[in-house]
């Protein structure tokens, strides 16, 4: 079965350079959600689209931006970037948004900022 | 807001040995929770979920059920193999407000099962 597709699964980036994560939701899935896990820790929410608007936002850095595009894919835009945020980088999808529903995690993106 | 309260780890136990893995919630309403399951190098898998208060979630072994009157939802397992050793997080989706369908996890549990 299609999974939740993320890339790159890897990157390397030097402080206050931009980093561009995608995430490819599983077809027909219209929800997209991203957190966030520093190392040992539990993953954060950062931020939610469904059917290609902002459903909900959580402790996202202004830094960051995120959008999803027609064919529902999404990307998560990190600008200015800091040692702090290096971290697993998580994308998730739904058939629906609904408290109920089954998020289906992708294999994440590992980001490292020197 | 809500939370979610793990019991600390890490758990080590030998093969074959009864898991048990506590969680306990606070949230508004009445949530959805889950249990998911992070092997090394990997993504977040689903392990088990309940819906609504006295259902009872299961997959390959692991139950789970969802008890309103002491918020929690303990996670068990009868028999443990080296295979389960990995990190298990307790999540909640919340109903309502801002906080429909975002996740919101407990601080994870280090399981490590020795043969």
């Amino acid at each position: 079965a299609a999974g939740v597709i993320q890339s790159p699964r890897h990157l390397i980036k030097e402080k206050r350079e931009t980093a561009t994560l995608k995430c490819y939701p599983i077809p027909r899935h219209d929800t997209v959600y991203w957190y966030q896990q520093g190392p040992g820790q539990d993953p954060q929410f950062l931020i939610s689209f469904y059917e290609k608007m902002q459903s909900d936002k959580g402790s996202i850095p202004d830094r960051f931006s995120a959008q999803q595009f027609s064919d529902y894919h999404s990307e998560l835009n990190m600008s200015s970037l800091e040692l702090g945020d290096s971290a697993l980088y998580f994308c998730a999808s739904s058939l629906e948004l609904s408290s109920t529903d089954t998020q289906y995690f992708g294999p994440g993106t590992r980001l490292t900022v020197l | 807001g809500n939370s979610v309260t793990q019991m600390e780890g890490p758990v080590t136990l030998s093969e074959e040995a009864f898991l048990t893995i506590n969680c306990t919630y606070t949230a508004t309403g009445y949530p959805s929770l889950f249990w998911y399951v992070q092997y090394p190098g990997e993504g977040l898998q689903l392990l088990l979920k309940a819906t609504k208060a006295d259902d009872k979630g299961s997959n390959k072994g692991f139950e789970a059920t969802y008890r309103k009157e002491t918020t929690s939802f303990h996670l068990e397992k009868g028999s443990v193999q080296v295979s389960d050793s990995a990190v298990y997080f307790c999540a909640l989706s919340g109903r309502g407000g801002t906080s429909y369908g975002k996740l919101t996890f407990g601080q994870g549990t280090i399981l490590t099962v020795h043969p």
